[in-house]
C-alpha cells in the first residue's frame, strides 16, 4: 500500500528566507504523481504544485519549487522568499498511476510559521 | 477557477441521528471525493465517484454511504452518526491525472 510521510511536524522561519519541507513516500509503482497542497488558517485547501515521476526536471511554480529525488523516494517543497502569508499547513500527497480513481494518499502535514 | 461548495458548513448532530453532507461542483469533473480530516492529521478518503450514479469505497468507508445523483452533486450520508465521526469533512473534484480541487469543508460535531 502506498504511504506518505512528512517527518517535520512544524517549522518556523524568518520572513524572506528559504524553507524546505520534507516528504518521503512508498509505492510499488514505477509511475506516480506527487502533489503539494496548502491549508490556510481558515481551513481552505489549495493546490500548489505537482511532480510527475517520469519527469526529471523539478517542477517550479512562482516561489514554490520541488526537489524530486526519485532514488530516495523523496519530494521536498522549497519556498523561497517566504512571506507572512505563507504561514499554513503544507500537505504532501501521492497518486499512483495504475489506478483510474485519482485517489490521493496524504501525509500528516507540516505547520509552517513565518515570522517578521 | 474551480468551484466546489459544501453545505452545511457546520453541523451538530446527535448520536444515532442521520446526517447528510452535500457537495456541488461546477468544474464538470468526472471524479468526486469525500475526505475527513482529524486534528493534526492529513486527509483520509471515505468514498469517491467516477460519475453520476457511481460510488466507490475509499480507505475508511465504514459508517458512511455516498450518493452521486448527478455530475455536479455528491453527498455523504451518515445513517447512524457516532461521536467518533466528529471531524472536518472535505469534498473534492478532479479528473484522473490532474490535481483535485477542494471545497471549504464541513465541521461536524456528533454529541
Amino acid at each position: 500500500a502506498q504511504k506518505v510521510t512528512q517527518t517535520q511536524t512544524s517549522i518556523s522561519v524568518v520572513e524572506k528566507t528559504t524553507v524546505t519541507m520534507d516528504c518521503v513516500y512508498e509505492t510499488r509503482d514505477s509511475s506516480y504523481f506527487l502533489f503539494w497542497y496548502k491549508q490556510t488558517a481558515s481551513g481552505e485547501i489549495v493546490f500548489l504544485i505537482r511532480q510527475d515521476s517520469y519527469k526529471k526536471e523539478n517542477a517550479t511554480v512562482g516561489h514554490y519549487s520541488l526537489n524530486f529525488q526519485k532514488p530516495k523516494s523523496s519530494i521536498g517543497l522549497i519556498i523561497t522568499a517566504t512571506q507572512i502569508e505563507d504561514s499554513a499547513v503544507y500537505f504532501c500527497a501521492m497518486r499512483e498511476e495504475d489506478t483510474n480513481t485519482g485517489k490521493l494518499t496524504f501525509g500528516d502535514g507540516t505547520v509552517l510559521t513565518v515570522k517578521p | 477557477e474551480a468551484a466546489v461548495t459544501q453545505s452545511p458548513r457546520n453541523k451538530v448532530a446527535v448520536t444515532g441521528g442521520k446526517v447528510t453532507l452535500s457537495c456541488n461542483q461546477t468544474n464538470n469533473h468526472n471524479n468526486m471525493y469525500w475526505y475527513r480530516q482529524d486534528t493534526g492529521h492529513g486527509l483520509r478518503l471515505i468514498h469517491y465517484s467516477y460519475g453520476a450514479g457511481s460510488t466507490e469505497k475509499g480507505d475508511i468507508p465504514d459508517g458512511y454511504k455516498a450518493s452521486r445523483p448527478s455530475q455536479e452533486n455528491f453527498s455523504l450520508i451518515l445513517e447512524l452518526a457516532t461521536p467518533s465521526q466528529t471531524s472536518v469533512y472535505f469534498c473534492a473534484s478532479g479528473d484522473v491525472g490532474w490535481e483535485q480541487y477542494f471545497g471549504p469543508g464541513t465541521r461536524l460535531t456528533v454529541l
